[in-house]
């Protein structure tokens, strides 16, 4: 069975910077490098908000409009792990920030069939 | 962007009724939606996709219809466990984008 574990979160000034990791593990033969993962975010009380997704390889990257230019999305095969690095961070930041799996290899824009627990980014002063 | 619109935002149901939630894209996405199902304090979890497919695990009284813009997720007798909030989500063209959620209360 697949798990995400999600880590990095924390309180963080207004224009400052954060690094989410996502520890993936459970999957078959070293699979990890074949499946596309996203970072989607929830804010407080709101609803799902896709952010970013990477392909298997690592070669093809989609950003939202609300995080371009901003915020980069990266993995490390030999780690089995996904990154989310956030920089000039805003208030309207603030969220939950789950990582989560595409449901089938070779697929970039999918649904998601595993989620992490999420982890918390609060921007404020 | 794809708007995804679900309606109603509240559904109030008794345990045994049948729930029928829906979901409206502001284009077509074919059969690339998916829903998810949400507790508090939890992540999603994805109930189906294909718009009609279950995902594993997924027990029958959960079933998706629709293609298009119009979908359907309908549950058809409401179990204790069932009350949470859904999300719908379309995959056919970037961004990824989600419904605002309906939330499915006891009545």
């Amino acid at each position: 069975e697949v798990q995400l574990l999600d880590s990095g979160g924390g309180l963080v000034q207004p224009g400052g910077s954060l690094r989410l990791s996502c520890a993936a593990s459970g999957f078959i033969f070293d699979t990890f490098r074949t499946y596309a993962m996203s970072w989607v975010r929830q804010a407080p009380g709101k609803g799902l908000e896709w952010v970013a997704t990477i392909s298997g390889s690592g070669s093809s990257t989609f950003y939202a409009d609300s995080v371009k230019g901003r915020f980069t999305i990266s993995r490390d095969n030999s780690k089995n792990t996904l990154y989310l690095q956030m920089n000039s961070l805003r208030a309207e930041d603030t969220a939950v920030f789950y990582c989560a799996k595409a449901w089938r290899t070779t697929l970039t824009i999918s649904h998601f069939d595993s989620w992490g627990q999420g982890t918390l980014v609060a921007v404020s002063s | 962007e794809i708007v995804m619109t679900q309606s109603p935002a509240t559904l109030s149901v008794s345990p045994g009724e049948r729930a029928t939630l829906s979901c409206r894209a502001s284009q077509g996405v074919r059969t690339n939606l998916a829903w998810y199902q949400q507790k508090p304090g939890q992540p999603p979890r994805l109930l189906i996709y294909g718009a009609s497919s279950r995902a594993t695990g997924i027990p029958p009284r959960f079933s998706g219809s629709g293609s298009g813009t119009e979908f359907t997720l309908t549950i058809s007798s409401l179990q204790s466990e069932d009350f949470a909030v859904y999300y719908c989500q379309q995959y056919d063209n970037w961004p990824l984008t989600f419904g605002g959620g309906t939330k499915v209360e006891i009545k």
